[in-house]
């Protein structure tokens, strides 16, 4: 079991330009989330998926922030005309149903808008 | 909306010591309540969990729930240096979902 795959660990864009960011769950997880973290506003929830189908995307920020789940192997953060607001490590995160089981995060990709 | 905050934010104990870790939240209705270990550089890792009011031990790390004070709190014993990281508590409401509200966490550094 390799984990939760975040593909690429580093990414630096410049501004105004796209940047779109991978994640493979865990294999038989039905639940996939995204996080960025930053120094200033910690661990912060952005969306949520079960089964593929978007639950909650609650934290996303309304313009230029989208995920997809095309399949059940892997999920996308787009982010179109990146500001340098969106530097920051965004972290993927898989879990099974239900509350109180596990949700498993891969090592994140930061993100450097220059 | 759920908050959720830790203290202290920083924290230094000596090798073989004690470490207390501490945690409140907002929602009486929060459910299910988890520790986090992040080292430079990888991603969260869960440590423990409790559901429960009371005590939970597991090896080194004891847990202490009290929803009635809207308290959590993390007890290092022994504590080592590969212990130096940075801890979140992270609360789950939802029992149909992971989604996690997590503090914003207490850098632990174990002094040899």
């Amino acid at each position: 079991n390799a984990g939760v795959i975040q593909t690429p660990r580093h990414k630096v864009t410049g501004k105004g330009q796209e940047a779109t960011l991978w994640c493979e769950p865990i294999s038989g997880h039905s639940a996939v989330f995204w996080y960025r973290q930053t120094i200033v506003q910690g661990l912060e929830f952005l969306t949520y998926f079960r089964n593929q189908a978007p639950i909650d995307d609650s934290g996303m920020p309304k313009e230029r922030f989208s995920a997809q789940m095309p399949n059940q192997s892997h999920s996308t953060l787009k982010i179109q005309s990146t500001q340098p607001q969106d530097s920051a490590v965004y972290l993927c995160a898989s879990s099974s149903e239900g509350g109180n089981t596990e949700v498993f995060f891969g090592k994140g990709t930061r993100l450097t808008v220059v | 909306q759920q908050k959720v905050q830790q203290s202290p934010e920083s924290l230094i104990v000596p090798e073989g010591g004690m470490a207390s870790l501490n945690c409140t939240f907002s929602d009486r209705n929060s459910q299910y309540f988890w520790w986090y270990r992040q080292h430079s550089g990888e991603g969260p890792k869960a440590l423990m969990s409790i559901f429960s009011n009371g005590d939970k031990k597991e090896g080194r790390f004891t847990a202490h729930l009290n929803k009635a004070s809207l308290h959590v709190s993390l007890h290092i014993k022994d504590s080592q240096p590969s212990d130096s990281a940075l801890y979140f508590c992270a609360v789950s409401t939802n029992t149909n979902t992971g989604k996690l509200t997590f503090g914003d966490g207490t850098v632990l550094t174990v002094k040899p």
